[in-house]
């Protein structure tokens, strides 16, 4: 079976924090991929990164980044310096076949 | 950019209504779905098509169905709403994976909110 599990249904930090939201997924794939999407008050989900099974390198960009390990089966998102236009739902997902499978999402709420 | 479009951002009808909602792409993805969204329950998959005129029930198709007469355009149907189908509807399509590293990726429409009354 395949799932994907973010433990932390909402996080409230102050501004300029760090912030580390969690992602653990099971599949018995050897090939598959992993997402991430935010979505804002507006409700549309805005792909933030994909990386693939085969690719354990850790990605940065500006202030987001994030750390994939097989061996936790574990993809989580760091937010340094957050901000108030970082608050929003964080899904997770996975993809092995047609479908995408996400988990419940954690609500990020960054007060000023 | 690809750049997924939902015909309406708010909808409000009433129960036994036929109602429609449209999502065009513009990446000539292969790919196109529909899913809803419900507090507490997640994204749900309701119906996906892998090319024109072909579709796929997902985890939720009752009380639904699609069409998909043209590449670019993805519809879905509720033949006659009910209240328990007011919730959020986003659309989402994803071009093939022999067609360049970015298909895998699914790219969302900014999805309508339907209210059944």
């Amino acid at each position: 079976a395949q799932k994907v599990t973010q433990a932390q249904t909402e996080i409230s930090v102050v501004e300029k924090e760090d912030v580390t939201l969690d992602c653990v997924y099971e599949t018995r794939d050897t090939t598959y991929y992993l997402f991430w999407y935010k979505q804002p008050p507006s409700g549309e989900l805005v792909f933030l990164i994909r990386r693939n099974s085969f690719d354990e390198q850790n990605e940065i960009s500006g202030r987001y980044s994030w750390n994939f390990q097989k061996s936790t089966s574990s993809f989580n998102f760091t937010i340094t310096a957050s901000q108030v236009v970082d608050s929003a739902v964080y899904f997770c997902a996975l993809r092995s076949s047609y479908k995408l499978i996400f988990g419940s999402g954690t609500r990020l709420l960054v007060r000023p | 950019d690809v750049k997924v479009t939902q015909s309406s951002r708010y909808l409000v009808k009433r129960t036994g209504e036929k109602v429609f909602l449209e999502c065009v792409q513009d990446m000539d993805h292969e790919n196109m779905f529909w899913y809803r969204q419900d507090p507490g329950l997640g994204l749900r998959l309701i119906y996906f098509s892998y090319d024109v005129k072909m579709k796929e029930k997902g985890d939720i198709p009752e009380g639904y169905s699609v069409s998909r007469e043209k590449k670019e355009r993805f519809s879905l149907i509720l033949e006659s709403a009910s209240t328990n189908q007011t919730s959020m509807y986003l659309c989402a399509s994803r071009g093939n994976v022999d067609t360049g590293s970015r298909q895998e990726t699914q790219y969302f429409g900014p999805g309508t909110r339907l209210l059944v009354l």
